[in-house]
């Protein structure tokens, strides 16, 4: 079944740093990604959708100039975390959605990000 | 805007009961519903996607439905086990390529 992964799965930083995480997808091409975030006891809320080669659309209240989101390829997404502060600790959770396959989408297992 | 809630938000139940957890949405126009499982600090595990076109899926004690028109899905587990201990998400993707998901249900299951 299709893959998708995310590097890395644990990350510390200290506030003020930028973190960079990635989504890939491993055995399809994938136009559009979705970022979510989880905060503790929470359930998973959409951030933003990635389409490969133009810029992201951000849901309500998310930061565009802090969460940077880059999708350069058909495989890759990335976000950035800019200039990370303590309430930025959270699971990141990517999806993936195969180009083939609109109706459908893959997770990936999720990155947490603790910034002290 | 799509809303989905799932009932209860916590349960606990002894080893070996079958149990029903309950998750409702607001707009039918979906592609499909995923129930997912969350260990604590851990992603999501897949566990059944229900197609808008179908309505049940199985796998192994698991059994999902689906009543898009009336915009409710279950998950029924059967003899439970602790190992079942773990919140139950379900998440509905629609036709604009959102997922939006529930709270989830916290199940604690009693040896």
């Amino acid at each position: 079944g299709a893959v998708v992964s995310q590097h890395p799965s644990w990350v510390i930083c200290k506030s003020g740093t930028s973190v960079k995480i990635e989504c890939r997808s491993l055995d399809f091409q994938a136009t559009t990604m979705f970022w979510y975030r989880q905060f503790p006891k929470q359930s998973l809320m959409l951030m933003a959708t990635s389409n490969e080669g133009s810029k992201a659309t951000y849901e309500q209240g998310v930061e565009k100039d802090k969460f940077l989101i880059n999708h350069a390829s058909l495989t890759l997404s990335t976000l950035t975390v800019t200039s990370a502060h303590p309430e930025d600790s959270s699971f990141y959770i990517c999806s993936a959605r195969d180009f083939s396959q609109i109706e459908t989408q893959y997770f990936g297992p999720g990155t947490r990000l603790l910034v002290l | 805007k799509q809303e989905v809630t799932q009932i209860p938000a916590a349960l606990s139940v002894p080893e070996g009961e079958n149990l029903v957890l309950n998750c409702s949405f607001t707009d039918s126009a979906i592609y499909n519903l995923q129930w997912f499982r969350q260990d604590p600090g851990k992603g999501l595990t897949s566990l059944l996607l229900i197609q808008s076109s179908q309505r049940e899926q199985t796998s192994g004690r698991l059994n999902a439905s689906l009543d898009k028109s009336s915009g409710r899905s279950t998950l029924y587990i059967a003899a439970s086990q602790p190992g079942d201990s773990a919140t139950y998400l379900c998440a509905v993707y629609t036709n604009a390529g959102k997922s939006t998901f529930g709270d989830g249900t916290t199940l604690t299951v009693k040896p």
